[in-house]
Order: C-alpha cells, then structure tokens, then sequence
C-alpha cells in the first residue's frame, strides 16, 4: 500500500471511446503527477498539479486532459486515444518543500488502445 | 533538456553475485532518488540522496551521491532474486518539484 490508489488497473478502449483514469492520495500531500510510462522510453511526466497551479508538458497531446478537483483526487480524461497511447500510466503525489521533493507512485493504470 | 543515463540497460546476474548500476548526468542535481518497480506495479522509492558524496545503505544495498552531485550509482552485494526488477534513478532541480528520470536498469537475478 503506497498511499496513492489508481483505478482501473487495467483499461481497454477503442479509439472513440472517452474514458477516465482516476487517481486519490491518502499522503497529504500538495502535488499530484501523472506519468506516462511506455517499453523503451524514459518515464514522460505529463501533468503536475502542485500548489493549485497546474503545469504542463507541451508534448502531451490535447487528447489527454487532466482534472484535479482538490488536493487529494486527480483524473486524466481520454478521448480519441491512438493505438500508440497504449502504455502504463503512473499517478503520483509529493509534498512541495523547497527545492526537490520525493514522489510516491501509485500502481499504475495499463491502458491498452484498440 | 537535462538527461540522466543509465547503465547498463540490461543485466542478468546469478544470485550471489555482486552489482553496481550507474545514473550519470551532465547536470547538477540538488537531490537524486533511486526507485524499483516491478513487473505491472508503480515505482516505488528506495532512497533519496541529497548531499554530494553522501553514502546511503539499505541492508545489502549501497547508494552513493557522486562529490559534484552529477552521478550516483547503485551497488547490490550478494543479489537475491528477489532483487528482479528495474531500477530507475531521478533527478530534482532547484527550478521546482519535476524529476528527470533515468532510462532505467533492468536486472534480472537467477536463481
């Protein structure tokens, strides 16, 4: 038990589909992540929420959205996903304090586009 | 964009034997984090290192902070299978809470 629960576990849809990805932490923490996580690449932070500001990799394409309605639940909304956004997506969480901080993950959400 | 390379990518050890796995970077880190994860689950922290030349020890693991706070490197003496995993160093910088990751160590310990 990490403190950071992620549902579904396991995801499949099809290209039209809209779904949503769910993520809650029990750490008290000030942060929530979502990272994207494919075979052969580096882990790719895609969204931060950290002190109700929200940062963004540009990279991320606009079919991903995410959501954070407070400090302990984060969403990452899908919509028209491509066969290639198949991977593990990884929420995480941190408490902000200073420079650096440590991140704690949750077990991940395996997404698989058909 | 600051990298952090690992090495190897892939190791396959026998049980028993001893390890060292390397992060390196060009840039300066103001803390470094290792991570194992298994098989379908998160990541989940096994140190983080903050001072340049620090030495941290997990039971039969060795983490150490290189002086200029650019490197660190992973040391497992007398692996164990229950050591399979891959290992993933990170990065903080003082521009705030984003962790550059590390490609990752895929090790392997047979029994």
């Amino acid at each position: 038990e990490t403190g950071v629960t992620q549902t579904p576990r396991h995801l499949v849809m099809g290209m039209t589909n809209k779904k949503s990805l769910k993520c809650e932490q029990h750490l008290g923490h000030n942060a929530m992540y979502w990272y994207k996580q494919s075979a052969k690449k580096p882990l790719e932070l895609m969204f931060v929420y950290s002190l109700e500001e929200r940062v963004e990799n540009n990279s991320v394409p606009s079919r991903f959205s995410p959501e954070c309605p407070n400090s302990s639940h984060l969403f990452l909304h899908l919509h028209t996903l491509q066969p290639e956004d198949s991977a593990l997506y990884l929420c995480a969480s941190s408490q902000v304090i200073g420079s650096g901080n440590t991140i704690y993950f949750g077990e991940g959400s395996w997404l698989t586009v058909v | 964009t600051q990298l952090l390379e690992q090495s190897p990518q892939f190791l396959s050890i026998q049980e028993g034997e001893n390890l060292t796995v390397y992060c390196n970077s060009s840039s300066v880190f103001s803390s470094l984090q290792w991570y194992r994860q298994e098989p379908g689950e998160g990541p989940v922290l096994l140190v983080t290192v903050v001072t340049g030349g620090e030495v941290k020890k997990l039971k039969r693991l060795t983490f150490q902070f290189g002086d200029a706070r650019k490197d660190s490197s992973l040391h497992i003496t007398a692996a164990q299978t229950g050591d399979t995993g891959l290992y993933l160093c990170a990065g903080a910088h003082n521009a705030g809470n984003m962790l550059t990751f590390g490609g990752g160590t895929r090790l392997m310990v047979k029994p």
